[in-house]
């Protein structure tokens, strides 16, 4: 069965400190795909990266970035410098890809990043 | 132009009664799922609908039964309600290139609440 742990339940930093997001995930797939996804006080679900299994590259995206290691099953996320507005709950996902089509997302249990002004 | 759209965002029901939830997507996609988000924060699957084709169907009361008209709109149908209904259920949409399966885009979302 897949399972993905966000072992954070909350992190509280101040503007400009980088935050890191640690993700661990199992599954028994050899493809599969990694997501991130951002959850601000809005309520609304944002995609913020999908990572294939076989690309270990690392990511950045503005103040965003992501380090997949195969190794150690982990997709963690870092902001650097944080904002304020980047105060949300951040998910990690894993996808199931057995089906024909479609993807069966399994979710994190989610990590809360309080920014403080 | 919204891209994945859910109606009603907030819904307010007693114990026992039926309600619904709809969902559109202009993207284009084959897919599309409901997730169930719980108090706590927790996402789960509930459904996944591929051109009408139910594919994905989790362990989830059979007093929820969705339905796929065509392949932009997916919506579900929730029986005899209980309290531990109350949840936020997302509406979510993707699509599958040559052999790539690309990320899920959600709708705002629909917070339920039974009394």
């Amino acid at each position: 069965a897949q399972k993905v742990t966000q072992a954070q339940t909350e992190i509280s930093v101040v503007e400009k400190e980088d935050v890191t997001l640690d993700c661990v995930y199992e599954t028994r797939d050899t493809t599969y795909y990694l997501f991130w996804y951002k959850q601000p006080p809005s309520g609304e679900l944002v995609f913020l990266i999908r990572r294939n299994s076989f690309d270990e590259q690392n990511e950045i995206s503005g103040r965003y970035s992501w380090n997949f290691q195969k190794s150690t099953s982990s997709f963690n996320f870092t902001i650097t410098a944080s904002q304020v507005v980047d105060s949300a709950v951040y998910f990690c996902a894993l996808s199931d890809p057995i089906k024909a089509a479609g993807n069966k997302l399994t979710f994190g249990g989610g990590t809360r990043v309080l920014v403080k002004p | 132009d919204t891209a994945v759209s859910q109606t009603p965002k907030y819904l307010v029901t007693q114990m026992g009664n039926d309600k619904s939830i709809k969902c559109e997507q202009n993207l284009g996609h084959d897919t599309m799922y409901w997730y169930k988000q719980d108090s706590k924060k927790f996402l789960k699957i509930m459904f996944s609908y591929n051109n009408k084709e139910l594919i994905i169907n989790e362990t989830v009361p059979n007093r929820f039964s969705p339905k796929s008209p065509d392949k932009a709109h997916l919506n579900l149908h929730i029986n005899s309600l209980e309290l531990g209904d109350s949840a936020v259920y997302f509406c979510a949409s993707s699509r599958r290139l040559a052999g790539v399966e690309y990320e899920q885009y959600f709708g705002p979302g629909t917070r339920l609440t039974v009394t």
